[in-house]
């Protein structure tokens, strides 16, 4: 089955900066890669998402890019701001919207520091 | 937008009761409902893909006799969990899609004494 491995587990940013999440999956079939936002006790928020016939997608500070050859996807949050503070779950799919059950990285801690 | 609930958002039980958390597509008809489970500080995992009308398929390691999943129609799936122990407490979440929507459900937190 599929295997998504993220980095960092914890990621500390200033206000303002740019912040990166790197995730690895290993099932080449897998062509449907979103990204969620989880704030403390709420339900992941879809952020953005990229299918495997796109290697960049942007929306206003986020932005996420493909590598179908080295099978990795990452997340840039560009200016960061406190409400950016959450954990970030990547996620792989074979089929687009994920039909097919979703296989979810272990999240990346991200803070913001003012 | 479309949205998914979960009923009910938390619940506390004794060990060996039973537990019914439903979750419903309030303005879609959902073709399939997922069922993940999340412990704290740990990602989401998922146990069991429901589709309306047919058994639900459950990921290795999960015990469908344990997890009881009804998918009575396109807007409502239920998990059953039989027998609770403290061992069963989590953050359980719904996703319901149909074609390239989906939404997830705000969760259910079951904690069993």
């Amino acid at each position: 089955g599929e295997n998504v491995e993220q980095h960092p587990s914890t990621l500390s940013v200033q206000e303002g900066d740019s912040a990166v999440i790197k995730c690895t999956y290993s099932d080449s079939a897998s062509n449907y890669f979103p990204w969620y936002k989880q704030e403390l006790g709420k339900r992941p928020q879809l952020i953005i998402d990229i299918r495997s016939n796109v290697g960049e997608k942007k929306d206003q500070r986020i932005a996420v890019t493909l590598n179908k050859t080295a099978k990795h996807f990452s997340l840039h949050i560009t200016e960061t701001q406190p409400e950016d503070s959450a954990v970030y779950f990547c996620a792989a799919s074979r089929s687009g919207g994920g039909a097919d059950g979703l296989t979810f990285g272990k999240g990346t801690h991200l803070i913001i520091q003012p | 937008g479309a949205v998914v609930s979960q009923h009910p958002s938390w619940v506390i039980c004794k060990s060996g009761t039973s537990v019914k958390i439903e979750c419903r597509s309030l303005d879609f008809q959902a073709t399939t409902m997922f069922w993940y489970r999340q412990f704290p500080k740990q990602s989401l995992m998922l146990m069991a893909t429901s589709n309306e009308g047919s058994k639900a398929t459950y990921e290795q390691g999960v015990e469908k006799d344990k997890f009881l999943i009804n998918h009575a129609s396109l807007t409502l799936s239920t998990l059953t969990v039989t027998s609770a122990h403290p061992e069963d407490s989590s953050f359980y979440i719904c996703r319901a899609i149909r074609a390239d929507t989906q939404y997830f459900g705000p969760g259910t937190r079951l904690t069993v004494l």
